[in-house]
């Protein structure tokens, strides 16, 4: 079955030091990945996606992820975060055998960048 | 193009009472998706129109129910309204088809039950 685990929920790291959230996902089949950012009283907005290609992907803000398919995970690093990237961060997997566009989201990770 | 809209963008309701939420897809897509957002609960996937037939459900309670209109609009309804429902209600849209997977999120309805 289709799940996907952020193994830290919640992330405080100091402005301008590095930051990688973490995120593994189970599934039998190929998936496709993405990972979401959500400001507070606010919807999600798209960071990045992994959908075929090169394994590391890059995103806006800075960010990017690299998709290791042997360890089943899809982890998101900035190399320099800012006050204004504190946020939710969701990791979101959806299965290619599926003909539908069906999403299953982490839990989500809070990332709080201290000045 | 215009976003996701949401309306309305909170909402305080009674216990019993039931409510509709709005959702209007960015224009083009076809495939609406809704989700519910709770501190305990994170993220759950409530149900996915698209061209107006509901294809996939989560896991909720039959007072949660959903449609979609010929302009690709939705409306979610939740009757009888419990203190738990309180949350907030995401509407995502996308291109839909079989290869679309990327969602676009409205900003939200914020519900509340007294």
């Amino acid at each position: 079955a289709q799940s996907v685990t952020q193994l830290d929920s919640q992330v405080p790291v100091f402005e301008e030091a590095p930051v990688e959230l973490r995120c593994n996902y189970s599934s039998s089949v190929s998936v496709y990945l993405f990972w979401y950012v959500q400001y507070p009283n606010q919807g999600l907005q798209l960071l990045l996606k992994y959908l075929s290609g090169s394994t590391l992907v890059k995103g806006i803000n800075g960010f990017e992820a690299e998709f290791n398919k042997s360890q089943t995970s899809f982890h998101l690093r900035k190399p320099s975060v800012h006050i204004s990237d504190t946020a939710e961060y969701f990791c979101a997997v959806s299965e290619l055998k599926t003909s539908y566009d069906k999403v299953i989201f982490g839990p989500g990770t809070s990332l709080s960048v201290i000045p | 193009k215009a976003g996701v809209t949401q309306t309305p963008r909170y909402l305080i309701k009674t216990r019993g009472q039931q409510v509709t939420l709005s959702c209007s897809p960015i224009s083009g897509h076809r495939s609406v998706s809704w989700y519910q957002q709770t501190p305990g609960q994170g993220l759950q996937f409530l149900f996915e129109y698209f061209s107006e037939t509901q294809r996939n459900k989560g896991n909720f309670p039959g007072r949660f129910s959903g449609r979609q209109f010929s302009n690709s609009r939705s409306e979610m309804n939740v009757s009888t309204l419990e203190l738990g429902d309180s949350a907030l209600y995401l509407c995502a849209s996308s291109p839909g088809g079989q290869s679309s997977y990327e969602q676009y999120f409205g900003p939200g309805t914020r519900l509340t039950v007294t």
